[in-house]
């Protein structure tokens, strides 16, 4: 069972770099989303999509891009990587209804220098 | 603004006794909550929820108390094990996101 497949595991970009962060689930749900996980803060919504073809924003997508093509994958695009988007990122998908939990997969850490 | 607050960023408690995790929140029409448990270098794994319409569930050593009118949730784990050291996440559903607290460090010392 892959479940919540995240690629890469670890990456280094240049400030202005752009890069997408890949996420595959297997599981067939319809609701997808992505979290940044920030000392202190806790996972922090950046986007979610409830669907294909349906994206909306979360608490901190400023700087993030997007697409829902298919049932299957969910990219993060960053189109010029700042400093600030430094952290692990998590990718995550669910049912969607009522009380599914969502379920994870293990992590982008991405450094911006 | 963080609507899903955990207040304790670490707690010890020697293996056997009850390990209790608070959370509160602050938007009323959250209708799940729910707990993740993290260990490093993974994705956090869900643990247990309850309903906003119910004040408890349980599931093993875990239970989770939900307070409506303190906007309060707790996770009692009892007896705690060495193997329940991780980050424990308390999350809030609303009508299409889940938002997380911080998150509490539970070291359980044999």
């Amino acid at each position: 069972n892959a479940g919540v497949t995240q690629t890469p595991k670890f990456q280094v970009l240049k400030t202005g770099q752009s890069m997408t962060l890949q996420c595959a689930q297997d599981m067939n749900h319809e609701y997808m989303s992505w979290y940044r996980q920030d000392p202190g803060m806790g996972l922090r919504l950046i986007h979610y999509s409830v669907g294909a073809g349906i994206t909306d924003q979360g608490e901190v997508p400023n700087g993030y891009n997007v697409s829902r093509s298919t049932t299957e994958d969910f990219p993060l695009r960053l189109l010029s990587a700042a400093p600030s988007q430094t952290s692990v990122y998590f990718c995550a998908s669910s049912r969607g209804r009522g009380s599914s939990p969502l379920h994870f997969g293990n992590g982008t850490r991405l450094t911006v220098t | 603004d963080q609507q899903v607050k955990q207040n304790s960023p670490s707690l010890s408690v020697q293996e056997g006794r009850i390990s209790i995790l608070n959370c509160d929140y602050t938007n009323s029409m959250f209708d799940y909550f729910l707990w993740y448990k993290k260990y490093p270098a993974e994705g956090p794994t869900f643990l247990i929820s309850i309903s906003s319409i119910k004040d408890k569930n349980e599931d093993g050593r875990f239970t989770v108390f939900l307070n409506k009118s303190a906007k309060h949730l707790s996770l009692h784990i009892v007896p705690s094990q060495p193997g329940d050291s991780a980050v424990y996440f308390c999350a809030a559903k609303g009508n299409n996101d889940m938002r997380f607290g911080a998150g509490t460090r539970l070291t359980v010392k044999p």
